[in-house]
């Protein structure tokens, strides 16, 4: 299948600071990527669809100026947490549909953010 | 709303029998679905899609698929302790790749 990268794996910061994840497709380009959040032993809740050279599309409750999406080509997408909290501490997930024609989704391996 | 209901769990099953996830969903016009198993702290990875009613089988798993009793199910043939993880199961809503998962279903194979 696919594959779908993350960077970092894991970040810890400071109370107030600004947090940037990666997630890139390696084999394929992808127009559409998908971020989630995943608070422990809860389910994978989907936070915005980042669309390259437009904006985001964000799910209701999420607020878009503190979780700032860019997508400024086929293959990268950036989530940048700004001004971290403890309450944002979570696992961060994204992914890309399949290039395939169906409608599966391939998943990055996570950013574990934990805010002090 | 739409939702994606399973059972939490955690389901044990001994090792070599088979497991029976199950999960509901709301909307009548869900056209895919989609089983992920997810390991402790990883990210999760696709197992199976089905799209039309019926039995779909790949492997030691089948899953199951009823449109007008609105769920999708999962069985694990011979289940060993690496099966072991929480499955969750995802809806497409129309077309348009969003996906909507439930909460999962914590396995446990035991030895």
């Amino acid at each position: 299948g696919a594959v779908v990268s993350q960077h970092p794996s894991w970040v810890i910061c400071k109370s107030g600071t600004s947090v940037k994840i990666e997630c890139r497709s390696l084999d394929f380009q992808a127009t559409t990527m998908f971020w989630y959040r995943q608070f422990p032993k809860q389910s994978l809740m989907l936070m915005a669809t980042s669309n390259e050279g437009s904006k985001a599309t964000y799910e209701q409750g999420v607020e878009k100026d503190k979780f700032l999406i860019n997508h400024a080509s086929l293959t990268l997408s950036t989530l940048t947490v700004t001004s971290a909290h403890p309450e944002d501490s979570s696992f961060y997930i994204c992914s890309a549909p399949s290039q395939g024609g169906t409608d599966t989704q391939y998943f990055g391996p996570g950013t574990r953010l934990t805010v002090l | 709303q739409k939702e994606v209901e399973q059972n939490s769990g955690p389901l044990s099953v001994p090792e070599g029998a088979i497991a029976s996830l199950n999960c509901t969903y709301s909307d009548r016009g869900s056209q895919s679905f989609f089983w992920y198993r997810q390991y402790s702290g990883k990210s999760p990875e696709l197992i199976m899609f089905i799209y039309s009613n019926g039995d779909k089988e790949d492997g030691r798993f089948t899953a199951q698929l009823n449109k007008a009793s609105q769920y999708v199910s999962l069985l694990i043939r011979d289940s060993q302790p690496s099966d072991s993880a929480t499955y969750l199961c995802a809806v497409n809503y129309r077309g348009g790749n969003k996906l909507t998962f439930g909460t999962g279903t914590q396995l446990k194979v035991e030895l």
